[in-house]
């Protein structure tokens, strides 16, 4: 099994909702991440989780929130977000160290509205 | 910083022709070196992985090459369909080993 879950598919919320997106994997990978992708743009990473611990943050506005609570598990916690913040989030997971092939989720297109 | 880039941005064929996509890198020292296909509005699905110590890897009709001193990988797509169109995008490893550099993508589309 190679495949990334991520829920919900699509979001639309206003600026003052709080809202989560959801990432799971069952590959036994112990490091997972957010990329945030603009239309016609690579990824770019937002957080990276290593042992359920944070170890990178790219410098992301704190309006995002990660959250790994579990080796499998990692959710992304959305609150007071702008407009230009509608994107496509990506999750993806790898196994530990620089070796691992990168799995990505099918992404969640969020619209801030 | 490791800078990638892709070219061309965008391609156009016609079904069953053979074609290769580029990636060029800055920095040859990578630990690896990924091809990854995404349908608009979709995610990322992983085409092929390349670890520093390999020339190439095959799937099926894809072939990836790489070539550290020169800083290049190739992507070769044979007898192209239109199933195949989509963005590619190579994506290096070289850093702590868990950020990937991504190009910015060749948008294939194939015609019938």
């Amino acid at each position: 099994d190679t495949e990334v879950t991520q829920t919900p598919k699509h979001l639309v919320m206003g600026m003052t909702n709080k809202k989560s997106l959801k990432c799971e994997q069952h590959m036994g990978h112990r490091a997972m991440y957010w990329y945030k992708q603009k239309a016609k743009k690579p990824p770019e990473l937002m957080f990276v989780y290593s042992y359920e611990k944070l170890s990178i943050n790219e410098s992301v506005p704190s309006r995002f929130s990660p959250e790994c609570p579990n080796s499998s598990l990692l959710n992304l916690h959305l609150h007071a977000l702008q407009p230009e913040d509608s994107a496509l989030y990506l999750c993806a997971s790898s196994q530990e160290g620089p070796l691992g092939e990168a799995f990505f989720g099918q992404g969640t297109r969020l619209t801030v509205v | 910083k490791q800078e990638v880039t892709q070219i061309p941005a965008a391609l156009s064929v016609p079904e069953g022709e053979n074609l290769v996509l580029n990636c060029s890198f800055t920095d040859s020292a990578i630990y690896n070196l990924q091809w990854f296909r995404q349908d608009p509005g979709k995610g990322l699905t992983s085409l092929l992985l390349i670890q520093s110590s390999q020339r190439e890897q095959t799937s099926g009709r894809l072939n990836a090459s790489l070539d550290k001193s020169s800083g290049r990988s190739t992507l070769y797509i044979a007898a192209s369909q239109p199933g195949d169109s989509a963005t590619y995008l190579c994506a290096l490893n070289s850093n702590s080993g868990y950020a990937l550099n991504f190009g910015k993508g060749t948008s294939l589309l194939v015609t019938p």
